[in-house]
């Protein structure tokens, strides 16, 4: 079935450092990739998409290129702000599937001043 | 804008109580979905639904039920609430076809059982 890994955390970071979160995923065909951000005290929203290989998404200066070859969707930001102190999820919507969505663990982004 | 709402933040049951969770979307949505959240385990879909008084198991329904009598409300029902339900429970809808790629989520519920 389809699975997808994200890297432990939490992640501590200073304000401007710059931010890799790692996902893989596991998936027969083609899925579609996402990354969502649940900020405290409120539901999960989209961040970022890719629906086929090479696609990169990007929003708020997050960016994530879809990699097939390695079965990747890393999350980047050159510079991150407090603001971004979050849960961020990688998740996957397998090729022919009806909408569903398989999420990761979620790792814990904080960002200090 | 997309508006998933809940029909509660916080709840306090005791076991074996019977407990209702509504979700509400007002984009027309026909899909609906309800996830569990747990530390260290991510999100876990529960049951979701296609369309009015339609519904497919996710990963993990045992224990719950569901009711979808109009196509904005989706209900999770806990039949007889357990200590190992008390989770985050969030709702999420998302329209058909290519546009479906994106769910939206409501806030969440913060189940507690005693």
């Amino acid at each position: 079935g389809n699975s997808v890994t994200q890297m432990e955390g939490p992640v501590t970071l200073s304000e401007e450092a710059f931010l890799t979160i790692n996902c893989t995923y596991t998936a027969t065909g083609y899925p579609s990739l996402f990354w969502y951000v649940q900020y405290p005290g409120e539901g999960l929203q989209l961040l970022l998409k890719a629906t086929k290989a090479d696609d990169k998404g990007s929003n708020k200066g997050f960016e994530a290129t879809y990699r097939k070859e390695t079965t990747s969707f890393h999350l980047e930001k050159g510079s991150v702000q407090v603001s971004d102190s979050a849960v961020y999820f990688c998740a996957l919507r397998g090729a022919g599937a009806n909408s569903k969505l398989t999420f990761g663990k979620g790792i814990t982004l904080s960002v200090r001043p | 804008d997309v508006k998933v709402t809940q029909s509660s933040r916080y709840l306090v049951k005791r076991t074996g109580e019977k407990v209702f969770l509504e979700c509400v979307q007002d984009m027309d949505h026909e899909n609906m979905f309800w996830y569990r959240q747990d530390p260290g385990l991510g999100l876990r879909l529960i049951y979701f639904s296609y369309d009015v008084k339609m519904k497919e198991k996710g990963d993990i329904p045992e224990g719950y039920s569901v009711s979808r009598e109009k196509k904005e409300r989706f209900s999770l029902i806990l039949e007889s609430a357990s200590t190992n339900q008390t989770s985050m429970y969030l709702c999420a809808s998302s329209a058909p076809g290519p546009s479906s790629h994106t769910q939206y989520f409501g806030p969440g519920t913060r189940l507690t059982v005693l």
